[in-house]
């Protein structure tokens, strides 16, 4: 089966640079997505590893080690905005298929 | 370019009842995967259709039940509600089964 670890709760200041861990327990692992969830929203999509290093989108950036098991979320130039739960996932293709599964999301509050 | 839209947004149900929620994806998506997210939790994998088929299943049981339609619109079932399914019922479209899914707002249901 399938298990993601990630902190409950971050807190950053705006304009500083926060990370956000995901550590994974998988049989099968194929590659580790990040989703952010504003409250009351929708989860959208941010960045997917399938390789080990380091992805860039913008502000957002994430890593994957496979060998330690382990991702990580980067946010630089925090925002107001960009409070909400983050949460990786784990992706399992299967027969014609494509399965997602969560971790449980860590609630990043950006403060003045 | 229309997202993936669901409805309804809010539901009441009385536990034993049944309950259809309906999904339509993002415009030019074929691919509809459903997820159950309950309070301060990550999104829970329930199944995903493809070419009107159901073609993964996380582990939920048979009381909940799905449908894709030849628009590529899919319904989700949900027969003798118990107090546990209340939580957030989220659907994901992707064109074919890719890592990069698009989230639906959700239909919020709570079961009496």
């Amino acid at each position: 089966g399938q298990s993601l670890e990630q902190p409950s709760e971050v807190t950053a200041v705006e304009g500083a640079i926060v990370q956000i861990n995901c550590t994974y327990q998988t049989s099968g692992f194929y590659g580790l997505s990040w989703y952010q969830q504003h409250d009351g929203g929708a989860p959208t999509f941010l960045s997917y590893n399938g390789l080990d290093g380091l992805e860039e989108t913008g502000r957002f950036s994430s890593f994957l080690s496979r060998s330690d098991s382990y991702g990580y979320l980067l946010l630089q130039e925090l925002q107001m905005k960009d409070s909400a739960s983050y949460f990786c996932a784990e992706g399992s293709p299967g027969a014609g298929s494509y399965q997602l599964t969560f971790g449980k999301g860590t609630k990043l509050s950006v403060i003045p | 370019d229309a997202g993936v839209t669901q409805s309804p947004t809010h539901l009441i149900k009385t536990r034993g009842q049944q309950v259809t929620l309906r999904c339509s994806p993002k415009s030019g998506h074929d691919t509809v995967s459903w997820y159950q997210q309950a309070l301060g939790q990550g999104p829970q994998f329930i199944f995903q259709y493809y070419e009107e088929e159901e073609r993964q299943r996380g582990n939920f049981p048979d009381r909940f039940s799905g449908h894709q339609f030849p628009n590529y619109s899919s319904e989700l079932n949900v027969n003798a509600l118990l107090l546990g399914d209340s939580a957030l019922y989220l659907c994901a479209s992707s064109l074919g089964l890719v890592v990069e899914q698009y989230f639906g707002p959700g239909t919020r249901l709570t079961v009496t």
